[in-house]
Parts: C-alpha cells; structure tokens; sequence
C-alpha cells in the first residue's frame, strides 16, 4: 500500500541551529514533491516544490534535497528563528492531485 | 484579493443532521479540492475538481457529496452526519493540477454529536 511517512517525534531545536525533517514515501512515483507549513488553527501554506530531476532546492533559509533512488526528501531550516515554529507537511504529487504525510512539528526555543 | 475562503468557521451537528460547507476563490483557479484534516493522519482528500461542472472522488468520499455549478465555488455536502466525520475541513484551489502549489482556506472545524 502507499505510505507516506514523516519524523514520527516533534522536533525541539535551539535557535540558531538546523532542522532536518524527512519525508519518506513508499509505492509512489511522484513527478515532484511540495513542503507546506501550517500554523495552528489555520490552513497549510506552500514553501517549495522540488521536482523528480532536480537534486536540491533552495529558497532563503529553506533547503530541500529530493532522492527517488532512497525515496526520500529531506527539508532543512537554518540558522532558525522562534518563528519557524510550525507544523511542516510533504506532499506528492499522485496522479495529478496530491497526498499528504501527517507532518512534523518542529519547535524552535529563544 | 480574498484568496480562499471557508463557510463557516465553525459548525455543530446532532448525527443525522445535514449540512453544506461553501468554500470561494477568487484566483480564476481551475482545480479546487475538499480535504479532511484528523490528528496524527494529515490531510486526506475528499473530493476534488479539475474545472467548472466536473467532480471526482479522492481517498475519503463516503459520506461526502460535492458540486462545482460555478468556478469560484466548490460546495461540500454531508446528507447524513456521523460522529466520524467529526474533523477539521479544507478546501484549497490551485491553477494547474501538476505541480501546482495549493492555496488554502482557513478550515471549517465541524463536531457531530
């Protein structure tokens, strides 16, 4: 069956330092893979979207490397700030629409 | 620009009950998609839309009924509420349906007692 899993623990980081969320899938073939943050109490955002030939992205303190080989995506914050507390979602694309993992949160102490 | 908005923001039914979620776009997006959000499983999707006039079922449409009559809007419809559909729903629009980067709506939080 597909699966799609992400970090199983939240993550609690001190400022400053890197996060590192994985994204783990099984039984899909996506063309690309997006990250979103929610919030609470409100709706996912989109960050990026990394496609299936493309090996790292980069968007200002964001990273994301994508390898369909280990299926696996991998989602950096450096350098993180108190705001960067959130809930990060992956997302693949799956016949034109997308699938969810259940995400991970990631808080960041002053 | 309002982006993606949700009808209500809340909402309380007795089992049995009916009711319609409204959710509007005002970005000229083509795809429009109803998600339910439950604690540890992320969002599953419902129903979705790749135009005006078209629906078709995702992971989760028992129980669910949609309808696109107009492009900004995409109506969820539950006939019958159960307790199990007590959740958190979202809809969201997006211009393309590969690769393109969903917008959200703030979610309608529904509790059947």
């Amino acid at each position: 069956s597909q699966k799609i899993e992400q970090n199983s623990e939240a993550l609690n980081i001190q400022e400053g330092k890197t996060a590192t969320l994985t994204c783990n899938y099984t039984n899909y073939s996506p063309a690309y893979l997006q990250w979103y943050r929610q919030d609470p109490g409100r709706g996912p955002v989109f960050l990026l979207l990394i496609r299936e030939n493309e090996k790292e992205k980069r968007k200002e303190r964001l990273k994301v490397t994508f390898d369909t080989t280990l299926k696996q995506s991998l989602f950096h914050i450096t350098a993180s700030q108190p705001a960067d507390s959130a809930t990060y979602l992956c997302a693949l694309d799956d016949d034109y629409k997308l699938s969810f993992g259940a995400g991970t949160t990631v808080t960041v102490r002053a | 620009n309002a982006g993606v908005t949700q009808t209500p923001k809340f909402r309380v039914l007795k089992t049995g009950q009916s009711m319609t979620l409204l959710c509007a776009q005002d970005m000229n997006h083509e795809y429009m998609y109803w998600y339910r959000q439950d604690p540890g499983m992320g969002l599953r999707l419902i129903h979705y839309s790749v135009g005006e006039g078209t629906t078709a079922k995702g992971e989760v449409p028992d129980g669910y009924n949609v309808s696109r009559l107009k492009k900004q809007n995409f109506l969820l419809g539950l006939e019958s509420a159960a307790p199990s559909q007590t959740s958190v729903y979202f809809c969201a629009s997006s211009k393309t349906g590969e690769g393109g980067e969903q917008y959200f709506g703030p979610g309608t939080r529904l509790t059947v007692t």
